[in-house]
């Protein structure tokens, strides 16, 4: 079983802060996801990368595949409460269709 | 990118009956794929539901339990049966994106309690 550990678990933070949320395997993929999730809703695609030490930015996110395709990081810089929700990694594998997700993280931004 | 409804939204059930969830897509997809998650949970994968094939469960979920159907490219219900507190969850479904990588896009999910 592949497994992605993500961390922290927990994040809350003041309006204006930086964070860093981390997805670990020890397992390689040919590319990894990172969804975000609101109450009552799906979780919705943010970006995927798929080649090793690629850096991926949307605004204020900043996203990082490592050069062994077998972690990625989620750096906001400046959050907002609007990007309060739960932060959801996943990876998979060419024409395996599923995905695995990680523990995820909850992250709530104070204003 | 595909656009997923699902219903119901939520539902309160008697324990023991049994309640079906509809995914609907609005394109033909070839795999379908049913989630649980307890709220601010990760996802938990139940089976994968091709057309044309009985689905595949992942381990800890069974057919008699968790019956799928999936009649055509662009619709998929699954039925949780014999309702029990345990089951009490958010149920999602969702299809594979190819062109980008892999990544899958949700419904909004149904949330099911049981009494």
């Amino acid at each position: 079983t592949q497994l992605l550990e993500q961390s922290p678990q927990f994040l809350s933070i003041q309006e204006g802060e930086n964070l860093t949320v981390y997805c670990n395997s020890s397992s390689v993929f040919s590319s990894l996801q990172w969804y975000r999730q609101e109450p009552g809703e799906g979780p919705v695609l943010l970006v995927t990368v798929v080649t090793g030490g690629e850096v991926k930015k949307l605004k204020r996110l900043t996203f990082q595949f490592g050069d062994a395709r077998k972690d990625s990081s989620l750096h906001i810089t400046a959050a907002q409460t609007g990007d309060t929700g739960l932060y959801l990694c996943a990876a998979s594998n060419t024409n395996a269709g599923k995905s695995t997700f990680g523990d995820g993280t909850t992250l709530t931004v104070k204003p | 990118s595909a656009v997923i409804s699902q219903k119901p939204s939520r539902d309160i059930c008697q324990r023991g009956t049994s309640l079906t969830i509809q995914c609907q897509v609005d394109s033909q997809v070839t795999m379908m794929f049913w989630y649980r998650q307890q709220p601010g949970q990760s996802l938990t994968l139940i089976a994968t539901a091709n057309q044309g094939s009985e689905a595949t469960y992942e381990s800890g979920f069974v057919i008699d339990k968790f019956p799928i159907s999936r009649p055509n490219l662009t619709f998929s219900t699954l039925t949780v049966s014999n309702l029990s507190p345990e089951d009490s969850s958010i149920y999602l479904c969702s299809v594979e994106d190819r062109s980008r990588g892999g990544a899958q896009h949700f419904g909004d999910g149904t949330r099911l309690s049981i009494l």
